[in-house]
């Protein structure tokens, strides 16, 4: 089956930094352009950002980007969420999603979500 | 403020039909991106539900529908059941902000 579960979430003081991990099986990590988004208590989805399957070209939405950045290790099916100069307004639950092949960012398989939360 | 716009809350009775929509513009679903549409039960991670505007993926009940018209596009589900009730987000691409943007979500409420 497929799955992604995601850990390094927890308690953060703004400024800080923290990577997430999403751990991929059941699946070709390498065939699939990955993503990354997050929900804030309450509120909705938020589309931070995605790597292509090589890891050659990332996006990244303006809000994050400068502070965030994606990377991959196909080696060992990880997608990671590397996060700098967080603020309180990055709390949230952070999921990452694999993308469906030949629709554009179409999330078919999502992770569990890992909580962020950033306080002094 | 979401790109995309969707009512905050429906209802409606079991086996009724309700329709959730999705308002957009020229620079995302009327720039002919495609929609993808999201259920997220309370607790839990979202799943996608529609892609591609139309198409379902394996296990998706027929009950579940998408269309799409110029700026707009729709969530139909047919024989609502209780189970039914979540949240539903739209999804689609803004090539003025060249990213992915999902809608406000709508709460779906089985009476």
């Amino acid at each position: 089956d497929v799955q992604m579960v995601e850990s390094g979430g927890g308690l953060v003081q703004p400024g800080g930094s923290l990577r997430l991990s999403c751990a991929a099986s059941g699946f070709s990590f390498s065939s699939h352009w990955m993503s990354w988004v997050r929900q804030a208590p309450g509120k909705g989805l938020e589309w931070l950002g995605n790597i292509k399957e090589d890891g050659s070209y990332k996006n990244l939405v303006d809000s994050v980007r400068g502070r965030f950045t994606i990377s991959r290790d196909n080696a060992n099916n990880l997608l990671y969420l590397h996060m700098s100069s967080v603020r309180v307004e990055d709390t949230a639950v952070y999921y990452c999603a694999r993308e469906r092949p030949g629709q554009h960012v179409a999330l078919d398989n999502w992770g569990q979500g890992t909580l962020v939360t950033v306080s002094s | 403020q979401s790109i995309l716009t969707q009512p905050p809350s429906l209802s409606g009775a079991p086996g009724q039909r309700v329709t959730i929509s999705c308002a957009g513009s020229s620079s995302n679903i009327g720039a002919n991106f495609a929609v993808h549409w999201y259920r997220q039960p309370p607790g839990t991670a979202p799943k996608l539900l529609i892609y591609g505007d139309n198409n379902r993926p394996s296990g998706v009940p027929d009950r579940f529908s998408g269309s799409k018209s110029g700026t707009s596009a729709s969530l139909a589900i047919s024989g609502l059941q209780a189970e039914d009730e979540s949240d539903y987000y739209c999804q689609s691409y803004d090539n003025s902000l060249r990213a992915v943007v999902f809608g406000g979500g709508t709460k779906l409420t089985v009476l």
